[in-house]
């Protein structure tokens, strides 16, 4: 069964410091996702892209973050300067075109810890 | 606005017990989506379920049953003669006719199934 996958599965990085968090979705899919969770707490939506563009970003999502899509599988996520409350688990997901009903699938996250 | 809250922060059960997750939605648009997903103590996130907003259909998959409700915006989850296997966060989400579709999670169940 096709799924989502995540690298690095963990990453710890000083505060300050560039991370590339990278994700491959499922391959027929045409949206994509990136969703945090802070440890305990909910997840909270980050942006989604579609059609080579972010076509939704929440207010978590300023100019220290930027995805990108550098060629037809990668996804990824780029965390320009580290903040110590960047700390969490780094969810993508992806779905199909068939609309917002489509289901989103998840990968295994990555666990972002900034020291 | 949207939003959705799972007022049960934690639920500890004896196994075989039945046990019924809340979920309380708000939203203004007329069509929407609502899903149901578990996280055990792996971290991933495993899609459950999806309802959409006019098929108030209730489903039965197994042990798990599903309550939807559109006069109470209410989506509950029940787990017939719990199994340990199933200790683990239950987030409910939401999804608007935005063709984005973000979803909007609940706080999560934290579900402790004992033995």
């Amino acid at each position: 069964e096709p799924e989502v996958t995540q690298t690095p599965s963990h990453q710890v990085t000083q505060m300050g410091q560039e991370v590339i968090l990278r994700c491959v979705p499922i391959s027929n899919h045409l949206y994509f996702y990136w969703y945090r969770q802070i440890l305990g707490q909910k997840v909270e939506f980050l942006v989604s892209f579609y059609n080579n563009e972010i076509s939704e970003k929440s207010e978590i999502f300023d100019d220290q973050f930027s995805v990108e899509r550098p060629d037809g599988s990668n996804f990824t996520l780029k965390i320009r300067s580290t903040k110590l409350e960047d700390s969490a688990m780094y969810f993508c997901a992806s779905r199909g075109a068939g609309g917002p009903q489509e289901t989103q699938y998840f990968g295994p996250g990555t666990r972002l810890l900034v020291l | 606005a949207q939003k959705v809250t799972q007022a049960q922060t934690e639920i500890s059960v004896v196994e075989k017990e039945d046990v019924t997750l809340d979920c309380v939605y708000e939203t203004r648009d007329t069509t929407y989506y609502l899903f149901w997903y578990k996280q055990p103590p792996s971290g991933e996130l495993v899609f459950l379920i999806r309802r959409n907003s006019f098929d108030e259909q209730n489903e039965i998959s197994g042990r798990y049953s599903w309550n939807f409700q559109k006069s109470t915006s209410s989506f509950n989850f029940t787990i017939t003669a719990s199994q340990v296997v199933d200790s683990a966060v239950y987030f409910c989400a939401l999804s608007g006719r935005n063709q984005g579709g973000k979803l909007i999670f609940g706080q999560g169940t934290e579900l402790s199934v004992k033995p």
